[in-house]
């Protein structure tokens, strides 16, 4: 079975700083995909990157990448240029390709800006 | 488009009661999961249908447990007798079968509390 860990609870970054958050998974399978998904205190859940896989390139989406070692089974998320708004649960989530697949998510990390 | 529609928000009920609460996927998406967040338990996936058929009901529970999703556009997740340990936010989200996105698309969630 498919089982994804945040080794990190909180973590704290000053306003305009950058921060990684971590996470590792472990699959016996080869194609899936990851995820990292965004909880603010409204509690809804909003996707925040996505990485295939398949695809060696890491996933950027304006001020959030990745680092994806495959081989190591890491999928970290930077934040660049922190912003207030950033401040929410972050979690980690592990999705097979193949077709149904459920979403498998880590802990969580709760992150918190300072002004 | 409108995304996935959860009833009720918020619901507070006493031991013992029915709680049923309520998920409209996003149209065209043919997969639909219930989770359970809990700070002690985290997120739990509970069941999952795929062309309203259930797939893994691995997680619900107990009997008391009980899902249904009668078409595409609809389905409910129904808990009798509730009890106090049942309270928490419970997600729908819903997603393609399969295709290059992945990921899912969750509601805002219903927060029920069993006195």
């Amino acid at each position: 079975a498919q089982t994804v860990t945040q080794s990190q609870p909180e973590m704290s970054v000053q306003e305009a700083e950058t921060v990684t958050l971590s996470c590792t998974y472990d699959t016996s399978e080869s194609d899936y995909y990851l995820f990292w998904y965004k909880q603010p205190p409204s509690r809804q859940m909003i996707l925040v990157i996505r990485q295939e896989a398949y695809k060696q390139q890491n996933a950027t989406e304006n001020r959030f990448s990745v680092n994806f070692q495959k081989a190591a089974k890491s999928f970290s998320l930077k934040i660049s240029d922190s912003q207030l708004g950033d401040a929410a649960m972050y979690f980690c989530a592990y999705r097979s390709y193949n077709q149904g697949g459920k979403l498998i998510f880590g802990q969580g990390t709760e992150l918190s800006v300072k002004p | 488009d409108a995304g996935v529609i959860q009833s009720p928000r918020h619901e507070v009920t006493e031991m013992g009661q029915e709680v049923t609460l309520r998920c409209k996927p996003i149209s065209g998406h043919n997969s639909l999961f219930w989770y359970r967040q809990t700070m002690m338990r985290g997120l739990e996936l509970l069941i999952y249908f795929n062309n309203n058929v259930p797939i893994d009901d691995s997680g619900m529970p107990e009997d008391r447990f009980s899902a249904k999703m009668p078409n595409a556009s609809f389905s409910t997740l129904k808990i009798q007798p509730s009890e106090p340990r049942d309270s928490a936010v419970y997600f729908c989200a819903s997603s393609v079968l399969a295709g290059a996105i992945g990921e899912l698309f969750f509601g805002e969630g219903s927060r029920l509390t069993v006195l």
